[in-house]
């Protein structure tokens, strides 16, 4: 139990189109799902945190304008990358919590790939 | 600002050995830890989990040992295999809110 999905795996844009990542609970429902950004040989860094049915809290120097969070139900939440450029290219993880597991624990999602040409 | 840190980047063990990688952490609010496991091109894999009310928590072959007076973390890995052959990390929960911190990563290498 307790698994986490992301799509798409892998996605190549071009520069200044917007790309939406999904991010979804398969068997429980969660409250809470956080985005997570990792450069290449780099460390997991929390962008924001997403509450179903509220608005999204960013990290500090997180643009919201520019990564748009929508956590409309209980088992979905999407990053929006809009405009993106090529710094922008990265590895986007999910993760989330169960409400009804302990709530410490976050179970991860396997991750996007973002390439910005 | 505080964050979690590791002391060794690389480590490289021959097969069968055990591992130990290290973690330090700076805030003192934090209450529960945890090691993730990351393969290349995957998402974090939880391997073991320590509350602040522990020192030392048991796993299948891993090891978590938490020393609050130093601020220090470690995972133990028993009979290391190729395939534990990943970068891992600690995380801290800095007390509250559900937000984990991670620390750099140490990618592990097992020689056959």
């Amino acid at each position: 139990g307790a698994v986490v999905s992301q799509h798409p795996s892998w996605v190549i844009c071009k520069s200044g189109t917007s790309v939406k990542i999904e991010c979804r609970s398969l068997d429980f429902q969660a409250t809470t799902m956080f985005w997570y950004r990792q450069f290449p040989k780099q460390s997991l860094m929390l962008m924001a945190t997403s509450n179903e049915g509220s608005k999204a809290t960013y990290e500090q120097g997180v643009e919201k304008d520019k990564f748009l969070i929508n956590h409309a139900s209980l088992t979905l939440s999407t990053l929006t990358v809009t405009s993106a450029h090529p710094e922008d290219s990265s590895f986007y993880i999910c993760s989330a919590i169960s409400s009804g597991r302990n709530t410490d624990t976050q179970y991860f999602g396997p991750g996007t790939r973002l390439t910005v040409l | 600002g505080e964050s979690v840190g590791l002391h060794l980047p690389t480590l490289s063990v021959q097969e069968g050995d055990n591992s130990i990688i290290n973690c330090a952490y700076s805030n003192s609010a934090s209450d529960y830890f945890i090691w993730y496991k990351q393969e290349s091109g995957k998402g974090p894999q939880f391997i073991i989990d320590i509350r602040s009310n522990m020192d030392k928590r048991q796993g299948q072959r891993v090891t978590v040992l938490l020393n609050k007076t130093v601020k220090h973390l470690s995972l133990q890995i028993a009979a290391t295999q190729p395939g534990d052959s990943a970068v891992y990390f600690c995380a801290e929960n800095g007390g509250s809110n559900y937000k984990l911190t991670f620390g750099k990563g140490t990618l592990l290498t097992v020689n056959p």
